[in-house]
């Protein structure tokens, strides 16, 4: 049960848009598409945005896409907004019934 | 509107045990897997249980399996997080969450709760 791989920080400029990426196994990520996303600002409990790879909650934003390639997920955060900045984690479920989180990124819009 | 209200933290020594319940409310919460998160201060999410709609299947992290049991009372809308032999590694926030939103279970988990703190400490 290794946590799945995300870079600690990502940034970019409002209007742009930035990627974060998440890599698990063949037991986890790349075994199913059931992978999820949560925005989490630190003074809040952590959002659902993305479900089962591409699918958003009803009520978010669609400047959040997700996509998954082999044992690699990724979510797409377009026109980014200065309340876009938080941790976001990515988290897939694996051949063992188990949940795995990522490490968390922090996104910093400057 | 959904709803999720854990309670039940607080101090314990290593070695103790604790309890942590999850009440819940504005869902049909016999029809829904259900979730523990837990994060430590300063680290991230980590999942630590899961139990199916009935209770009668459970899954657990390695780092607690064999420590903590999940269940639920489907009469009372309530989730719990029994824990034993606590280590100063567990102290974390831990929060419940409704889970059945994706496809199959433990998937994706919305809402959580407000969460409860957990200090390990002697």
């Amino acid at each position: 049960q290794s946590a799945l791989t995300q870079p600690a920080s990502v940034s970019g400029s409002p209007g742009q848009s930035i990627t974060i990426s998440c890599t698990g196994t063949s037991s986890d990520v790349g075994g199913f598409d059931y992978v999820s996303w949560y925005q989490h600002y630190s003074d809040k409990v952590p959002k659902l945005i993305i479900f089962d790879v591409s699918n958003r909650p009803s009520g978010v934003s669609n400047r959040f896409s997700g996509s998954k390639s082999g044992s690699t997920a990724s979510l797409t955060i377009s026109g980014l907004q200065a309340e876009d900045e938080a941790d976001y984690y990515c988290s897939s479920y694996t051949t063992s019934s188990t949940l795995v989180f990522g490490g968390g990124t922090k996104v910093t819009v400057l | 509107e959904v709803q999720l209200l854990e309670s039940g933290g607080g101090l314990v020594q290593p070695g103790g045990s604790l309890r942590l319940s999850c009440a819940a409310s504005g869902f049909i919460f016999r029809n829904y897997a259900m979730d523990w998160v837990r994060q430590a201060p300063g680290k991230g999410l980590e999942w630590v249980s899961a139990i199916s709609v009935s209770g009668v299947s459970t899954f657990y992290a390695n780092s607690v399996k064999g420590r903590f049991t999940v269940s639920r009372d489907n009469s009372k809308n309530t989730l719990y997080l029994q824990m034993h032999s606590l280590r100063a590694e567990d102290t974390a926030i831990y929060y419940c969450a409704k889970d059945g939103v994706g496809v199959t279970w433990p998937d994706a988990l919305d809402p959580w709760g407000q969460g409860t703190m957990v200090t390990v400490t002697s």
